[in-house]
């Protein structure tokens, strides 16, 4: 089944630790995205990536880092300059950068203890 | 700037009809997407337009006026499985680049 999984799931994190988020696709979509989301504000973007081996600042990029190596995959990472890093994380893919629908992963709840 | 309002929460009972508005405002306003989330899920693609008018998909179906900068999802013969967020998203190429902007999400709980 084609489809985006991100794991884990759920993941507690000290504070001052860094955090890896996966996020894996096989719908052969070029572009990947990683939003944030916190109780009563809407979905902000983080980091984009229209191709292979490049990425983009969203609107709320620091404290975090990417890497696109494969194009199947973007993992996230949660850096400890990151001040507020406990929300829910979605990863999403779309054929093309700009297309129409932007398809969704399953999110990572992160805590930071 | 860029903004899209949405009501926080809304009611409705079982079998009913809902409507759900959303207004924006954008520079560079190029379609506009609704999505379905249900809690601790990820939001699942429910209906675009980029004209103005009616698009029906079913029991939903969602409308757009582009002058207005104004939408709405319209749910029908409403479940219980319908209750869930209700994300109004609008795509904006400022900047060079189409990008997603989201709304706060509309928060709909139906009852028996």
């Amino acid at each position: 089944d084609g489809g985006i999984t991100q794991s884990p799931k759920y993941l507690f994190r000290k504070e001052g630790q860094n955090v890896t988020l996966s996020c894996e696709q096989n719908l052969n979509h070029d572009a990947m995205y990683w939003y944030r989301q916190d109780p009563g504000q809407g979905l902000r973007l983080i980091y984009y990536s229209q191709i292979v081996n490049d990425f983009q600042k969203g609107d709320i990029a620091e404290g975090y880092s990417v890497s696109r190596e494969k194009k199947e995959s973007f993992p996230l990472t949660v850096t400890s300059a990151q001040k507020n890093p406990t929300a829910f994380y979605l990863c999403a893919s779309s054929m093309q950068a700009g297309a129409n629908t932007q398809y969704f992963g399953p999110g990572t709840r992160l805590t930071v203890l | 700037g860029q903004n899209i309002d949405q009501p926080t929460e809304m009611t409705a009972t079982e079998g009913a009809i809902v409507q759900i508005n959303c207004t924006y405002q954008t520079s560079g306003f190029n379609g506009l997407f609704w999505y379905q989330q249900h809690a601790g899920e990820a939001p699942t693609f429910l209906s675009y337009n980029v004209l103005d008018g009616l698009e029906e998909k079913g029991r939903f179906s969602s409308f757009l006026s582009r002058s207005k900068g104004y939408s709405y999802l319209l749910l029908k013969e409403l479940q219980m499985k319908d209750s869930a967020s209700y994300l109004c998203a609008v795509r904006d190429r400022g900047g060079g680049y189409n990008k997603l902007i989201f709304g706060a999400g509309t928060r709909l709980a139906v009852h028996p």
